[in-house]
């Protein structure tokens, strides 16, 4: 399969435990705000956005929140599953320049039974 | 309800040949975006169709060009192709945009080794 992961940062978690995943972004002007998860093999996944007048919001098993004044994003998984294992990205949209998405570097997470 | 759906899954081809990729959108879509992703790095926008004309461009070359159908499926072409375009290609559909932003539905992604 598809090996996207080869040399991002790693964050190895229990399961059961929680997790999170940290971004920094670049553009301050950027008006949304999109985790997405990708598996070996597979395209990206949406998991949850947040638009830029908000600081945080909620999903199933996942959380979301926004410092716009350091620009930081973050990921918040509750009861880390082994299904959760895979590459996160996040990624930016400015509504002025239509619905490109800038994404960030990535995070492998790694759920150890 | 089929997703985005793309081809090949896999394709090797040698410096200075061309390639067709294609791409499906999710029913209901009518514009798609494609992707370049680098091993071990996020993806990068490559450039994004609607209503059969390119909308919007980042930052690649001229080698690259697109089109989309009018049942909105649409192809990536990669001209002169360099050991660099060697990457995952992948297509991402949504509604158009009217206010900025609209959920992207990627696709699985094409595979492409240039050796």
């Amino acid at each position: 399969g598809e090996n996207v992961g080869l040399h991002l940062p790693t964050l190895s978690v229990q399961e059961g435990d929680n997790s999170i995943i940290n971004c920094a972004y670049s553009n301050s002007a950027s008006d949304y705000f999109i985790w997405y998860k990708q598996e070996s093999g597979k395209g990206p996944q949406f998991i949850i956005d947040i638009r830029s007048n908000m600081d945080k919001r909620q999903g199933q098993r996942v959380t979301v929140l926004l410092n716009k004044t350091v620009k930081h994003l973050s990921l918040q998984i509750a009861a880390t599953q082994p299904g959760d294992s895979a590459v996160y990205f996040c990624a930016e949209n400015i509504a002025a320049a239509g619905n490109k998405l800038t994404f960030g570097g990535g995070t492998r997470v790694l759920v150890k039974p | 309800d089929a997703g985005v759906t793309q081809s090949p899954t896999h394709l090797i081809k040698t410096r200075g040949q061309q390639v067709t990729l294609r791409c499906s959108p999710k029913s209901g879509h009518d514009t798609v975006s494609w992707y370049q992703q680098a091993l071990g790095q996020g993806p990068q926008f490559i450039f994004q169709y609607y209503e059969e004309e390119e909308r919007q461009r980042g930052n690649f070359p001229d080698r690259f060009s697109g089109h989309q159908f009018p049942n909105y499926s649409s192809e990536l072409n990669v001209n002169a192709l360099l050991l660099g375009d060697s990457a995952l290609y992948l297509c991402a559909s949504s509604l158009y945009p009217t206010r900025g932003y609209n959920e992207q539905f990627f696709g699985p992604g094409t595979r492409l080794t240039v050796l």
